[in-house]
Parts: structure tokens; sequence; C-alpha cells
């Protein structure tokens, strides 16, 4: 158990529809990641948080997806109007700074059909 | 382009041998090299982390090496057990990134009995 807490642990939604996924870090973590992981692929960075700060992006995270981590503890994904090409592992993790290890969550499997 | 390129791709081995996993990168400039193991569904889990003044790094029947000249690492693993079948991730943080670390694409090991 890495401390890392991720809800839901798996999501079948239709095409179209809205999904939003919870990761809750490590208590004494500042930093927060999420990363997309397609099977036979290693993972592949989405977005960073430092607190409630949302510090980086990648041009991966379309306008359809949207990250918060409002009070710095937990954060959210939420991808709306999802389409078959989302289906995915969704995995959080969290670290206290750069250049430490990252601690990551189980995952949240999306399949979209 | 920032790479993390990994062999071999798969491999098996009997149980009990030594096995040795590669890792290629292009990233420039370069923080910190990382080795993950991820079971089949599971999140990653850290095993080694290193700096670029680090040669190696070791824990527990793991053994990572780093050559940041040829930006090669590779991670040794001693008298297998059916436990290490898994997927390695080698993981390579950019110098000057706050949170995009850069994944391969792993490395299937299938240990048999």
């Amino acid at each position: 158990d890495t401390g890392v807490s991720q809800d839901p642990r798996h999501k079948i939604t239709k095409r179209g529809q809205n999904v939003t996924f919870r990761c809750d870090p490590i208590s004494e973590h500042n930093r927060l990641y999420w990363y997309r992981q397609t099977l036979g692929q290693g993972p592949e960075f989405l977005t960073y948080f430092q607190n409630e700060a949302q510090l980086e992006k990648s041009r991966l995270l379309s306008d359809r997806f949207s990250a918060e981590r409002p009070k710095g503890s937990f954060s959210t994904l939420e991808i709306q109007r999802t389409e078959q090409g989302d289906s995915a592992m969704y995995l959080c993790a969290s670290s206290t700074q750069r250049g430490t290890e990252a601690f990551f969550g189980q995952g949240t499997r999306l399949t979209v059909v | 382009k920032n790479q993390v390129e990994q062999s071999p791709q798969s491999l098996i081995i009997l149980e009990g041998k030594n096995c040795t996993l590669q890792c290629n990168y292009t990233v420039s400039p370069f923080s910190n090299l990382r080795w993950y193991k991820q079971d089949t569904g599971r999140g990653p889990v850290s095993l080694t982390i290193m700096t670029f003044s680090e040669n190696t790094k070791s824990n527990g029947r793991y053994t990572a090496t780093l050559d940041a000249d040829t930006k090669q690492s590779s991670l040794h693993i001693t008298a297998s057990q059916l436990s290490d079948s898994a997927s390695y991730i080698c993981v390579v943080t950019p110098g000057g990134s706050q949170g995009n670390l850069i994944f391969g694409k792993g490395t299937k090991l299938s240990v048999k009995p």
C-alpha cells in the first residue's frame, strides 16, 4: 500500500458522458501528478500540482480534460464528452518535492463503450 | 525530442537466474533517473532513483547503474523470484521540469519456475 488512493478503481461509461476521478495523495505531500497509461505503453504525463496551483499541463490534456486541487489536498480529474480513445488507466502520484520518490496510486481504469 | 527507450521489450527467465534490463535516454538536460516495477493492473512502485552524479544504486536484489555520459542505465536483478514477474519501467526527469517524468514503455519480465 503506497498511501495514494484513487477512486473509483474501475469506471465503464458510454461515449459522450462525463466522468470524474478522485485522487487522495499521501497527506504530507505537496506535489500531485496525473498520468495516463494505455495498454503496453508507459505512463504519459498529463498535469502536475504543487499545493493547489496547477503548474504544468501536457498538450495531451485537451479542452475536455480538467484537473483541480482546490485545497491542496485531494485532486479530481474530469473528462467531458468521453471518447473511446480516452479508455486508459489514469494514474495519480504524489511526492514531497522534485527529485524525490513519487508514490503512485493503483489507478483508475476507464473504459469508454 | 526527449525519449526513453528500453530493451528488451519482453524477457522470460527461469527462477533463480539473473537478468539485466537496459534503458537508453535522450533527455537533456537531465535531473534524475528512476526504475519502477509495475505489476499488471497496479500502479508503479519505485525501486531506485539516481541523480547524474551517481553510478550505481542497490535495493535488495535490484541494482541499477547509470552512465550519464552515454545516457544509459541498466537494472540488474539477482536470483530472480516468481514475484519479480512484472513490467520494469525506466523513468527520466528532465532538468528544469517540475513534474513531467518521461517514462519508457517498460520491459515485461516473466519468471518461470
